[in-house]
């Protein structure tokens, strides 16, 4: 089945203690994406990989990291979390094209205490 | 600036009609997507359109007139499985994998 794997579906941390959430997909997708969602501001971008080993920021990179050493993964590292980064996580990929649809995990609830 | 407006919320009725506008203001447009998202669930697709007219799907149909900046998503013979939150995506022409989301509206089927 093709799907976007995401894990953990919760998570709750303290502050500064690193995590990682992890991304897979077996679409032999070449785009790949991690966006936060929270109440009133929608989808934001955080980090985005056009392939292997290309990554750039998205519209709220400050925080977080991520590599794509190979394509079918994209982790996305948290090195000291903070609260104001509680939030819904979902990591999505796609094909190369303006009209390529993405396709998404199933989501990571993430509460920094 | 990049701006994409739709209605916070909307109701309807079990088997009616219903339309969720979107207007969008970006400096470049390469097509609008209409997501489905249910609460707590991730988005999945529904439309795509890039050039001007009306796109059916099944019980969907979307919209798009880019001279006006202006789509919508239409859903007939409304179920009850339908409420969600309903999320529109412009796709920036200047970075071809840029997205830019809608804040998305959410619809309540009532009985």
């Amino acid at each position: 089945e093709a799907q976007v794997t995401q894990n953990p579906r919760y998570l709750i941390t303290v502050t500064g203690k690193k995590l990682t959430v992890t991304c897979s997909q077996n679409m032999n997708h070449e785009y790949m994406s991690w966006y936060r969602q929270d109440p009133g501001l929608g989808l934001r971008q955080i980090y985005y990989s056009m392939n292997v080993e290309v990554t750039d920021k998205g519209d709220v990179p400050e925080g977080y990291k991520v590599s794509r050493k190979e394509k079918r993964n994209f982790p996305l590292i948290l090195e000291s979390p903070s609260p104001n980064q509680t939030s819904l996580y979902f990591c999505a990929s796609s094909l190369i094209g303006a009209g390529e649809k993405l396709f998404f995990g199933s989501g990571t609830q993430l509460s920094v205490l | 600036g990049q701006n994409i407006d739709q209605p916070t919320e909307m109701t309807a009725t079990e088997g009616a009609i219903v339309q969720i506008n979107c207007t969008y203001q970006t400096s470049g447009f390469n097509g609008l997507f209409w997501y489905q998202q249910h609460a707590g669930e991730a988005p999945t697709f529904l439309s795509y359109n890039v050039l001007d007219g009306l796109e059916e799907k099944g019980r969907f149909s979307s919209f798009l007139s880019r001279s006006k900046g202006y789509s919508y998503l239409l859903l007939k013979e409304l179920q009850m499985k339908d409420s969600a939150s309903y999320l529109c995506a412009v796709r920036d022409a200047g970075n071809n994998r840029k997205l830019i989301w809608g804040l998305g509206t959410s619809l309540a089927v009532n009985p």
